[in-house]
C-alpha cells in the first residue's frame, strides 16, 4: 500500500521549454502532496505544499510562477516548470500524505530534469 | 545551524556488521521522526517513524529518540549489500507539518 507514482522518470528538454511533471497517489487519496528537489548528493529541500482544490503554498525562495503546481484532485498534483534554464536541471521528487499514521509522507520515485 | 545535522559519511561497513546512523536536532517543538531509505536515482523510502521519545523496532531496524539530548539514531543489525544506500533522518513538529530533512548518510556494505 501507500504507492505514489511520478511520469516521466526522466525528460530531456531545451532552454525556454515548459515542462509538466505528474504525481499519483495510486492505492490512496493524498490529503496533501508536497514537491521537493534535491541536488547531487544533497539533501530534500521542499518547495512548495499543495491541497487539492486550494492554491499551492511555496516555501521561501521558490518562485511560483517559474514552479506552476496543480492539485486537481486527490490522486493527481502537477509541477510544471516554465520557461526551463539549465540551472533548473535537478531531481524533483513528490511525495503524498494520507492522513493517517502522523499524516506520514510517501514518496514517489522521482523525475530527473535536464535542461540543455 | 540546520534544524537537523547529519553526518554524510560516506561509511563503510563489511556484511554482517552492527551499522549506527545519527543525527541531531536543534528544534524542541519536533515530535515525530522519521528515517527514510533512498537508492540511487530513487525515490526515499520510509523505513520508520517514531513519535516522541523512544525506541522502535522493526525487523533488522531499530530506531531511538532521545529528545533530552536531541539525538536520533538508527541501528542496522546483520547488516546486507542490499542495505546500501542513503539513508535521511527526518523531523517536523506536528502531525501535519512540514518534514525537515537531513543531509542523509550514504552507507556502503560490502560483502
Amino acid at each position: 500500500g501507500a504507492v505514489v507514482s511520478q511520469h516521466p522518470s526522466w525528460v530531456i528538454c531545451k532552454s525556454g521549454t515548459s515542462v509538466k511533471i505528474e504525481c499519483r497517489s495510486l492505492d490512496f487519496q493524498a490529503t496533501t502532496m508536497f514537491w521537493y528537489r534535491q541536488f547531487p548528493k544533497q539533501s530534500l529541500m521542499l518547495m512548495a505544499t499543495s491541497n487539492e482544490g486550494s492554491k499551492a503554498t511555496y516555501e521561501q525562495g521558490v518562485e511560483k510562477d517559474k514552479f506552476l503546481i496543480n492539485h486537481a484532485s486527490l490522486t493527481l498534483s502537477t509541477l510544471t516548470v516554465t520557461s526551463a534554464h539549465p540551472e533548473d536541471s535537478s531531481f524533483y521528487i513528490c511525495s503524498a500524505s494520507t492522513g493517517m499514521e502522523a499524516d506520514t509522507q510517501y514518496f514517489g520515485p522521482g523525475t530527473r530534469l535536464t535542461v540543455l | 545551524q540546520k534544524e537537523v545535522e547529519q553526518d554524510p559519511g560516506p561509511l563503510s561497513v563489511p556484511e554482517g556488521a552492527i551499522v549506527s546512523l545519527n543525527c541531531t536536532y536543534s528544534n524542541s517543538a519536533f515530535q515525530y521522526f522519521m528515517w527514510y531509505r533512498q537508492y540511487s536515482r530513487k525515490g526515499p523510502e520510509l523505513l520508520m517513524y517514531t513519535y516522541s521519545s523512544g525506541n522502535k523496532e522493526d525487523g533488522r531496524f531499530t530506531a531511538q529518540v532521545d529528545k533530552s539530548s536531541k539525538y536520533i539514531s538508527l541501528f542496522i543489525r546483520d547488516s546486507q549489500p542490499s542495505d546500501s544506500a542513503t539513508y535521511l533522518c527526518a523531523s517536523k513538529g506536528t502531525s501535519y507539518g512540514k518534514l525537515t530533512f537531513g543531509q542523509g548518510t550514504i552507507l556502503t556494505v560490502h560483502p
